[in-house]
């Protein structure tokens, strides 16, 4: 596609449920990052994943938090027994360079609200 | 560990006003900059980035960004606002070696008014 593609846009769940959050990156791009943007709060780091290295998963906050990336291509955010602290935009940005002077492209995000 | 810090949650101008919205920076060795807008409901857009030669940087929308080394700062200016370019912006750095995660700050709120 044109740009990067996230799914759902919106997901309302109950807390102790678990969540699936889609990646689609732009094609051709090789490296792939996810995000967390809470009300009021900057942007915070969660995994990158590049190429077929072992993703950089340090800013994942607890062990809820996983992530895979499936041929290289999409990726899935998952966060089990959701909590209401997870309730924030999830982003995820791709970019064509996995050096540390290319710029990212962003998909528009998926808004997870848990009760 | 790098950071950024945008000192402003806010900043207010009259539209055809020049704008200034504030990032400073602390990052070990060179530091590569970027500036990113959000509007509404949106996902963030790449305004532009500094990785090295002129201080002066030109991006998209008629943005532009001074990089100061001895001050560690990477302003965003436009000569002339428009209501249009109210938005959400985001600084961001990433240096050294290595993988470098983009670390973004808290962003600012613009508001032009006609």
């Amino acid at each position: 596609g044109a740009g990067v593609s996230q799914s759902p846009s919106n997901k309302v769940t109950e807390k102790g449920k678990d969540v699936e959050l889609r990646c689609d990156p732009i094609s051709g791009h090789t490296a792939l990052y996810w995000y967390r943007q809470s009300l009021g709060q900057g942007l915070e780091f969660l995994i990158y994943f590049q190429g077929n290295s072992a993703p950089d998963k340090s800013g994942l906050p607890s062990d809820r938090f996983s992530a895979e990336r499936t041929g290289g291509s999409v990726s899935t955010l998952t966060i089990q027994r959701t909590q209401q602290e997870d309730s924030a935009v999830y982003l995820c940005a791709s970019s064509r360079t996995p050096t540390n002077t290319g710029e990212l492209f962003f998909g528009e995000g998926s808004r997870l609200t848990v009760l | 560990a790098q950071s950024v810090a945008q000192p402003e949650d806010q900043v207010n101008v009259a539209e055809g006003n020049p704008l200034t919205v504030k990032c400073t920076y602390s990052v070990s060795g060179n530091p590569y900059l970027f500036w990113y807008v959000q509007y509404p409901n949106r996902g963030l857009q790449f305004l532009l980035k500094y990785i090295t030669g002129d201080n002066l940087v030109k991006g998209s929308y008629g943005f532009e960004a001074e990089f100061n080394k001895s001050q560690t700062s990477f302003h965003l200016k436009k000569p002339s606002a428009l209501v249009s370019d109210s938005a959400l912006y985001f600084c961001a750095v990433r240096g050294g070696t290595g993988f470098q995660k983009l670390v973004f700050g808290t962003g600012t709120r613009l508001l032009v008014s006609p």
